[in-house]
């Protein structure tokens, strides 16, 4: 079966602080992922999604990066973070080129202060 | 969209008595559908489905509707109970370059009262 891990779970980091969250998928190849963003008591807006290694695709600007060091990997950055990056940071994946359910890790929640 | 940045609306319930969410979505070549649900601090969670082939999917407790004619879907729960509190979640499949998008609506929090 294919899981989806996330970590790590929480996180409370100061301004101006580099970021980095890991995301790995389990029991399937080549799967497209994805990282969303939500703010508290906000919908899911989507940050950025990777159908293949080393190939990103960007939704919106924004003070973050990402990166697909290999197949079942989903790595968000940031060199220099702002208040306004706090939030509960979702990866997700699918499977390529299929019509389907998208699944969900549990989350990362990134506290800015 | 714009959705992700409003305060998420609020449909409160009388525990036991039937909810119902509704969904407007954006692109009529938009081919699949999905309803999650988000528990506070988790993941969402797929709840149901549905094709744009049918009009009506039931699952255990759930229905989800499809008007393809006003792009409208909605989530019927039945016999709401405390457990449903959450966020819910529609999403729209369209195909681009990645092959398939689900797009995601603004979300509706439903609140069980006991």
């Amino acid at each position: 079966s294919q899981t989806i891990h996330q970590w790590p779970a929480t996180l409370v980091q100061p301004v101006g602080s580099p970021l980095s969250l890991e995301c790995t998928v389990e029991g399937t190849s080549n799967p497209n992922l994805y990282w969303y963003r939500q703010a508290a008591g906000r919908g899911l807006q989507l940050l950025f999604y990777s159908v293949g290694i080393g190939q990103i695709s960007s939704e919106v600007p924004q003070n973050l990066s990402a990166s697909r060091p290999q197949d079942r990997q989903f790595i968000l950055s940031s060199k220099k973070l702002l208040l306004s990056d706090s939030g509960f940071y979702l990866c997700a994946w699918n499977r390529a080129l299929r019509t389907g359910e998208l699944f969900f890790g549990e989350g990362s929640r990134l506290t800015v202060l | 969209g714009e959705s992700v940045g409003l305060h998420l609306p609020t449909l409160s319930v009388q525990e036991g008595d039937n909810s119902i969410i509704n969904c407007a979505y954006s692109n009529s070549a938009s081919d699949y559908f999905i309803w999650y649900k988000q528990e506070s601090g988790k993941g969402p969670q797929f709840i149901i489905d549905i094709r744009s082939n049918m009009d009506k999917r039931q699952g255990q407790r759930v229905t989800v509707l499809l008007n393809k004619t006003v792009k409208h879907l909605s989530l019927q729960i039945a016999a709401t109970q405390p457990g449903d509190s959450a966020v819910y979640f529609c999403a729209e499949n369209i195909a681009n370059n990645a092959g398939n998008m689900l797009t995601f609506g603004g979300g509706t929090r439903l609140m069980v009262k006991p």
